[in-house]
């Protein structure tokens, strides 16, 4: 299987503690996306990557939350001192970022803060 | 202020019936529109989309018009099936895909045999 892959796929965390999620993009796909999606709502953007470059942040992304993408490959988004409002889904996807592109999402992980 | 926007929450479909979604956006910069088909607990799935040079595309069962002036689209999937049933989403972005989508709240498609 070539497609995005999103670890963990679930995540319990109590309030005040910090977590990570990894992504995999699909091989050669030079962007990667950061969604999240809380019940009843569409995903909604938080940041992307054009190789290494972060590009784009939402201002949804507080400044407890950071995102890398060290190599151009892989990417982690961790979460510092987690509220229970960051409880959601947290997608990724990834795209080759040519013209008329597609953007291919993984399975997401899970948030929930006790 | 929701750019893109699907109105009906849910739609029930007989099997073997024509199933239509639609979507409003309200940017006139999107010039590249995406649904997305979601199971529980999965990731949004890839459909089918269409760049504002066109007014249809197609694939298989799924249709996708678009109405430039009204700022509208719509998904329409013949024949329906069971299988079918899922929440839909509609996504835009501006230059062709190459920047975050805008996604709507989503369709929750039932498909009753």
């Amino acid at each position: 299987d070539t497609g995005v892959s999103q670890n963990p796929r679930h995540k319990i965390t109590k309030r005040g503690q910090n977590v990570t999620f990894r992504c995999d993009p699909i091989s050669e796909h030079n962007r990667l996306y950061w969604y999240r999606q809380t019940l009843g709502q569409g995903p909604e953007f938080l940041t992307y990557f054009q190789n290494e470059a972060q590009l784009e942040k939402s201002r949804l992304l507080s400044d407890r939350f950071s995102a890398e993408r060290p190599k151009g490959s892989f990417s982690t988004l961790e979460i510092q001192r987690t509220e229970q409002g960051d409880s959601a889904m947290y997608l990724c996807a990834s795209s080759t970022g040519f013209a008329t592109d597609t953007q291919y999402f993984g399975p997401g992980t899970r948030l929930t803060v006790l | 202020d929701q750019q893109v926007k699907q109105n009906s929450p849910s739609l029930s479909v007989q099997e073997g019936r024509i199933s239509i979604l639609n979507c409003d956006y309200t940017n006139s910069m999107f010039d590249y529109f995406l649904w997305y088909k979601k199971y529980p607990a999965e990731g949004p799935t890839f459909l089918i989309s269409i760049s504002s040079i066109k007014d249809k595309n197609e694939d298989g069962r799924f249709t996708v018009f678009l109405n430039k002036s009204a700022k509208h689209l719509s998904l329409h999937i013949v024949p329906s099936q069971p299988g079918d049933s899922a929440v839909y989403f509609c996504a835009a972005s501006d230059y062709s895909g190459n920047t975050p989508l805008v996604f709507g709240k989503g369709t929750r498609l039932s498909v009753i045999a």
